[in-house]
C-alpha cells in the first residue's frame, strides 16, 4: 500500500534558524507531492506542490521543497524561520489514480521559539 | 473571494445518532472531497464528488455517505455514530477532479464530538 512517512513528529527550532522537515513516500508509480500547513483550529493551507518538471519547488512564506525520485523523498526547507511559522506541517501524495485522493503523513509539529 | 465554508463549526452527538455536515466549495470549483482527521493524525480520505457523481471512496464503512448538489455544495452523512467517529471533518474543493490540474483547497472543518 502507498504510504507517506514523516519521521519527525516534532521539530523545535530557534527563530531565524534554518529548518528541514522530512517526508518520504512509497509508490511504484508517478506521484504528485504536496506540503500543507495547519494552524490551530484551522483547515489545511497549501504551501507548495510538485507535479512535474524542476525538482526544486518554491512555495509561499519562503518555503521550498526538493523532489528526489531515487530516494522517494520530498523534504521541506526554510532558510530562516519566524515565530509565526509555528504550526503542524503535513506532507501528502496524490497517487494519480484517476481521481483526487491525497494520502497524508502523520504530520510534523514545528515549534519556533525566540 | 470566499474560501471553502463548512457548517456547523462544532457539534456534539450521542452514540447511535446521525449527523449531517455541510460544505460550500469555492465559486467555480466543481469537485468536493471529504477527509476525516482524528486528533494527532493526518487527514484520511473519505469521498470525492465531481459533477454530482462519486469519483472515489476511501476505506470507510457504509455508515458514511455523501452527495453533491447541482450548485456543487455537498453534504456528508454519518449514521449510527460511534465514539471513534469523533474527529475534525474537512471539506476540500478543487476546479477539477484530478490533482494534476488543480490542488485541493480546504475549509476550516467541522469538529464532531461523539459522547
Amino acid at each position: 500500500a502507498q504510504s507517506v512517512t514523516q519521521l519527525d513528529s516534532q521539530v523545535p527550532v530557534f527563530e531565524e534558524a534554518p529548518v528541514e522537515l522530512r517526508c518520504n513516500y512509497s509508490s511504484s508509480v508517478s506521484v504528485y507531492l504536496f506540503w500543507y500547513v495547519q494552524y490551530p483550529n484551522q483547515g489545511l493551507q497549501l504551501l507548495l506542490k510538485y507535479l512535474s518538471g524542476s525538482t526544486l519547488v518554491k512555495g509561499i512564506n519562503g518555503f521550498e521543497a526538493e523532489f528526489n525520485k531515487s530516494q522517494t523523498s520530498f523534504h521541506l526547507r526554510k532558510p530562516s524561520v519566524h515565530i509565526s511559522d509555528t504550526a503542524e506541517y503535513f506532507c501528502a501524495v496524490d497517487m494519480n489514480t484517476g481521481f483526487q485522493k491525497l494520502v497524508f503523513g502523520t504530520g510534523t509539529r514545528l515549534l519556533v521559539s525566540p | 473571494d470566499a474560501g471553502v465554508t463548512q457548517s456547523p463549526t462544532h457539534l456534539i452527538k450521542t452514540r447511535g445518532q446521525q449527523v449531517t455536515l455541510r460544505c460550500s466549495p469555492i465559486s467555480g470549483h466543481k469537485s468536493v472531497s471529504w477527509y476525516q482527521q482524528v486528533l494527532g493524525q493526518g487527514p484520511q480520505f473519505i469521498f470525492q464528488y465531481y459533477e454530482k457523481e462519486e469519483r472515489g471512496r476511501g476505506n470507510f464503512p457504509d455508515r458514511f455517505s455523501a452527495r453533491q448538489f447541482p450548485n456543487y455544495s455537498s453534504e456528508l452523512n454519518v449514521n449510527a455514530l460511534l465514539l471513534g467517529d469523533s474527529a475534525l471533518y474537512l471539506c476540500a474543493s478543487s476546479l477539477d477532479s484530478r490533482g494534476s490540474v488543480s490542488p485541493l483547497h480546504f475549509g476550516n472543518g467541522t469538529r464532531l464530538t461523539v459522547t
